[in-house]
């Protein structure tokens, strides 16, 4: 079974605070994925990876940052926290042609006051 | 603006009834996914579709792709409380990268 951790199941923090969110897959999958999910509006994507130390922004990149730097971990970091950013974030991977399937990890939901 | 539209947003059913939900869109992809996710947890993958017209049956689910593969839908025989959750659908259009719908929230009372 595909195996998708994230660091921390709840975050609370502070506007203006740095943020890490850390995510870990287990099946060697090249692609990793960023998404924030908000009612209504369903997941967008943040950042996405197709190989250590590649990235490219996805649809709503402001306001992050991510690093890859080993192929089993992807990070995603808020430079300085906004209460807009209050969110469910969602870790994804995925294996080359795997007709675009993914798999998540629990996901970690952000609380900025 | 979604490029997948799900319908309907809610559904509530009894226990034993069946449903249907809908995943539409203008743009063809070359597969479709459908997940179910509970409250506080990430989606988790039920299927994935790739041959326009296809039909996989998981249980008391079944799943279709539309022969033009712009459009899918998923039916519940029968429905338990087990089956509730938010029902996503997401497209891929040939590169790795999925469009979601906004999803289906469903309620199966006892």
């Amino acid at each position: 079974d595909v195996k998708v951790t994230q660091s921390s199941r709840y975050l609370v923090k502070r506007t203006g605070e740095k943020v890490f969110l850390e995510c870990v897959q287990d099946m060697d999958h090249e692609n990793m994925f960023w998404y924030r999910q908000d009612p209504g509006l369903g997941l967008r994507l943040i950042y996405f990876s197709y190989d250590v130390k590649m990235k490219e922004k996805g649809d709503i990149p402001e306001g992050y940052s991510v690093s890859r730097e080993k192929k089993e971990r992807f990070s995603l970091i808020l430079e300085s926290a906004s209460t807009n950013q209050t969110s469910m974030y969602l870790c994804a991977s995925s294996p080359p042609r795997g007709k675009g399937t993914q798999y998540f990890g629990p996901g970690t939901r952000l609380l900025v006051l | 603006t979604q490029l997948l539209e799900q319908s309907p947003q809610f559904l509530s059913i009894q226990e034993g009834e069946n449903l249907t939900v809908y995943c539409n869109s203008s743009s063809v992809f070359s597969s479709l996914q459908w997940y179910r996710q509970e409250p506080g947890e990430g989606p988790v993958l039920l299927v994935t579709v790739v041959t326009g017209g296809e039909v996989k049956k998981l249980k008391r689910l079944t799943f279709q792709f539309g022969d033009a593969r712009k459009d899918s839908s998923l039916h519940i025989t029968a429905a338990q409380p087990g089956d509730t959750g938010l029902y996503l659908c997401a497209g891929a259009r040939g590169d790795y990268k999925l469009s979601f719908g906004a999803g289906t929230t469903v309620t199966v009372r006892a």
